[in-house]
């Protein structure tokens, strides 16, 4: 156990669906990512949040929206995706932002999402 | 070895033996270095780093080396056990950057 909640697990969703994915630490750490794992890529930034202010913005289409609530939660809302968006998407969390010094991080168990 | 792409490198060891899981990292200017593990079904989880004004670390069976002039890093696991399969990840980082991440290597430890 990592301190980092993600849920759902699994994630099986149409194009045309709507849904959230939502990540909880309990560290009490101050920055939180999205990270997308697909199969033949390695890991790709998607979000940063420093203090609830979203700090980074890898590139992401606009199917995609964060949200940070609170330095604790952070949600992801899927809408319209694709196909290809079909990957593990990974939450993570750290004591400082990364772009500020060097943190670890520390990764939940992901959302495996499918999109048909 | 380490790659980006479409295939993920393996490693298949003896359970007892010592495994080597290098990495070939990109950015002269990195200064912080991580190593991951994965399991199935599981996020990464942390298992040991090193700053660039070492060349040697060691942590409970897993020892880092960085070769600044190559630009390698390498983790090793001795007498590596079944648990220890699993896919491994470097990272690098420099102070005002992100963590950037390897393809991973597929370490399969046979019993």
């Amino acid at each position: 156990e990592t301190g980092v909640t993600q849920t759902p697990r699994h994630l099986v969703m149409g194009m045309t669906n709507k849904k959230s994915l939502k990540c909880e630490q309990h560290l009490g750490h101050n920055a939180m990512y999205w990270y997308k794992q697909s199969a033949k890529k390695p890991l790709e930034l998607m979000f940063v949040y420093n203090f609830k202010e979203q700090t980074e913005n890898n590139s992401v289409p606009s199917r995609f929206s964060p949200e940070c609530p609170n330095s604790s939660h952070l949600f992801l809302h899927l809408h319209t995706l694709q196909p290809e968006d079909s990957a593990l998407y990974l939450c993570a969390s750290s004591q400082d932002p990364q772009a500020a010094t060097n943190e670890k991080l520390f990764f939940g168990s992901g959302t495996q999402l499918s999109v048909l | 070895g380490e790659s980006v792409g479409l295939h993920l490198p393996t490693l298949s060891v003896q359970e007892g033996d010592n495994s080597i899981i290098n990495c070939a990292y990109s950015n002269s200017a990195s200064d912080y270095f991580i190593w991951y593990k994965q399991e199935s079904g599981k996020g990464p989880q942390f298992i040991i780093d090193i700053r660039s004004n070492m060349d040697k670390r060691q942590g409970q069976r897993v020892t880092v080396l960085l070769n600044k002039t190559v630009k390698h890093l390498s983790l090793q696991i001795a007498a590596t056990q079944p648990g220890d399969s699993a896919v491994y990840f470097c990272a690098e980082n420099n102070a005002g950057n992100m963590l950037t991440f390897g393809g991973g290597t597929r370490l399969m430890v046979k019993p």
